[in-house]
């Protein structure tokens, strides 16, 4: 079934420092790839996705560029804030199905 | 897009209660779902929503301990029946919309069972 991996977290970074957290997929067909972001006491919201390969997903300075070829779809920041501290969640959709998540990376940003 | 109003966003319940949770988004969606996110833990779906018929349950979930309605395009309820304190979650509301290819969220509700 479809499937996504997660680096494990939490990841610690130092304010302005560079951000990676890895995501991986398992799909059959041709499925839209998300990030979600959870920050503390809140529900989900949407940070980008990316639809078809090769696109790249971007908003508030985070990017994400859907790999066919790696079934990836790593998530990357240049220059993290202490307000992006927060649990990342990638995720698949196939259509009309349900979304499959990544078990979430906690970020922590310190200044 | 779609905005979806999800109530309470929070409760503090006692053992053996039910909580019935609303879920109402702003536009006719075709697929309604519920999930559930455990303390610590990622996204759970627990049922799809099927308007005008059953709910759909996912492996571990029965519709006895989660009823759930969907009246119409726009509007579905799940209940959390008979709660013990291992049903403190945050529930989740998500919807699918036709050609937005996206899934929208409520902003939860956080359930602590006492």
């Amino acid at each position: 079934g479809d499937s996504v991996t997660q680096m494990e977290g939490p990841v610690t970074l130092s304010e302005e420092a560079f951000l990676t957290i890895n995501c991986t997929y398992t799909a059959t067909g041709y499925p839209s790839l998300f990030w979600y972001v959870q920050y503390p006491g809140e529900g989900l919201q949407l940070l980008l996705k990316a639809t078809k390969a090769d696109d790249k997903g971007s908003n508030k300075g985070f990017e994400a560029t859907y790999r066919k070829e790696t079934t990836s779809f790593h998530l990357e920041k240049g220059s993290v804030q202490v307000s992006d501290s927060a649990v990342y969640f990638c995720a698949l959709h196939t259509g009309f199905q349900k979304l499959v998540f990544g078990t979430g990376t906690r970020l922590l940003v310190s200044p | 897009s779609a905005v979806i109003s999800q109530k309470p966003s929070r409760d503090i319940c006692q053992r053996g209660t039910s909580l019935t949770i609303q879920c109402q988004v702003d536009s006719q969606v075709t697929m309604m779902f519920w999930y559930r996110q455990q303390p610590g833990q990622s996204l759970t779906l627990i049922a799809t929503a099927n308007q005008g018929s059953e709910a759909t349950y996912e492996s571990g979930f029965v519709i006895d301990k989660f009823p759930i309605s969907r009246p119409n395009l726009t509007f579905s309820t799940l209940t959390v029946s008979n709660m013990s304190p291992e049903d403190s979650s945050i529930y989740l509301c998500s919807a699918d919309k036709q050609g937005a290819a996206e899934a929208f969220f409520g902003q939860g509700t956080r359930l602590t069972v006492v």
